[in-house]
């Protein structure tokens, strides 16, 4: 496809369980990023990638956390063991070096 | 670091009149780029405008503009003959290596 998307787009989970999300960028796009939105908030950033690698993870907000990128195309952000702080909308973008970064539609993760 | 800010949580304006949004930004860098993004209740992440730090011109897209003030740090987004499809979180956004950083947002009413 010509954008960013994001799988699945909703995911409803229970508390202790462990839960991935999956973007896929724009192709050609070397950097990727992950932020999380809580409702009606604002953004809040995970982690950037630059290729494979993720020169700032600064955002993840506890060893729970954990994302990788793969072929410097796709990414996957694994929550493990959820807690119900972790509902949210989790938003992933994708630029070309300083070229606008463009958003995936999102993925709503509930946490019963 | 980069601190992107928003003053305004919320705003409202009439259908087809001007409404301004105010941005501003700190940073030590010399070459970046800033963002207006626009959230509608969708959640998607819809790119508005863009502008290069190192033009001086202010970017035009449409109904949309920018007042960019390099020097002050300042990068206010002007939507002019208001439509009730503006109605939507903006959002304000930096870009330079290695950093994608945005404002709080600001909630944008428009009303017939």
């Amino acid at each position: 496809g010509a954008g960013v998307s994001q799988s699945p787009s909703n995911k409803v989970t229970e508390k202790g369980k462990d839960v991935e999300l999956r973007c896929d960028p724009i192709s050609g796009h070397t950097a990727l990023y992950w932020y999380r939105q809580s409702l009606g908030q604002g953004l809040e950033f995970l982690i950037y990638f630059q290729g494979n690698s993720a020169p700032d993870k600064s955002g993840l907000p506890s060893d729970r956390f954990s994302a990788e990128r793969t072929g410097g195309s796709v990414s996957t952000l694994t929550i493990q063991r959820t807690q119900q702080e972790d509902s949210a909308v989790y938003l992933c973008a994708s630029n070309y070096q300083l070229g606008p970064p463009f958003f995936g539609p999102g993925t709503r993760l509930t946490v019963l | 670091a980069q601190t992107v800010t928003q003053s305004q949580p919320e705003m409202s304006v009439q259908e087809a009149e001007t409404v301004t949004l105010s941005c501003t930004y700190d940073t030590s860098e010399n070459n970046y780029y800033l963002f207006w993004y626009k959230q509608p209740p969708s959640r998607q992440m819809i790119l508005v405008i863009r502008q290069e730090a190192y033009k001086q011109q202010n970017a035009t897209e449409n109904r949309f503009s920018v007042n960019f003030q390099k020097a002050a740090k300042s990068f206010s987004l002007k939507i002019s003959d208001s439509q009730l499809g503006d109605t939507a979180m903006y959002f304000c956004a930096f870009l330079n290596v290695n950093k994608l950083v945005f404002g709080a947002g600001t909630i944008l009413r428009v009303k017939s």
